[in-house]
């Protein structure tokens, strides 16, 4: 267990639709990012935030916005979903002191978008 | 911004053969390098990592060597076990932690 926890684990939705993944960082990290992994696909970074505010952005649609909030638990909203949109989506945390840099990943959210 | 490359993209070995991944990096900021494993359908985990003012770590059967001048970076598998067997990252970030960018991913076959 890495002490990241992502919810729902399982997600199936209809095209067009919003969905909201949830994620909660490791106790004491500050930092949250997401990534999307399509099937038998690589780790695209999505977004990463520190402490509440956007940090670094990557591949991520204007359909997609993620926020984290003054708990550090973050969000990831995904809307008018399209097929291609399924996918694991998973989030991780790193910590601001001890052993930096280490980034640990939850158990990922599967969405299928139907 | 910061490109890591991978590979081979899929590596099959015989059990108790050894296997090397290869990755290289563009930016020469970037100071941590670590290594994750990803089994189908689970998390990445984290195997091993190396800062840059490290050449080479070490455990157990995984090693992980660092050539700051190329640019590159490996992971070593010794005497390889079917539970190897899995998809293999490598990743590349500044500032310890910062701005995290993965290669491709290598999938890795320990064939019997």
């Amino acid at each position: 267990d890495s002490g990241v926890t992502q919810t729902p684990k399982h997600l199936i939705t209809a095209t067009g639709q919003r969905v909201t993944l949830r994620c909660s960082p490791r106790s004491g990290d500050l930092s949250v990012y997401w990534y999307q992994q399509s099937l038998d696909q690589g780790l695209q970074f999505l977004i990463q935030y520190y402490n509440g505010e956007e940090r670094a952005k990557g591949n991520i649609l204007e359909r997609f916005s993620a926020q984290q909030f003054p708990d550090l638990h973050s969000e990831l909203n995904l809307s008018s979903l399209e097929l291609g949109d399924s996918a694991l989506y998973f989030c991780a945390s790193s910590a601001s002191q001890g052993r930096l840099g280490t980034i640990y990943f939850g158990e990922g959210s599967w969405l299928t978008v139907v | 911004g910061e490109n890591v490359e991978q590979h081979p993209s899929t590596l099959s070995v015989q059990e108790g053969d050894s296997a090397v991944i290869k990755c290289t990096y563009s930016d020469s900021a970037s100071n941590y390098f670590p290594w994750y494993k990803q089994e189908l359908g689970k998390r990445p985990q984290l195997i091993i990592d190396i800062r840059s003012n490290v050449g080479e770590k070490k455990d157990q059967r995984i090693a992980v060597t660092l050539n700051k001048t190329a640019k590159h970076f490996s992971l070593h598998i010794t005497e390889t076990q079917p539970e190897d067997s899995a998809v293999y990252f490598c990743a590349a970030s500044i500032n310890y932690g910062q701005n995290f960018v993965f290669g491709p991913g290598t999938r890795l076959s320990v064939l019997p």
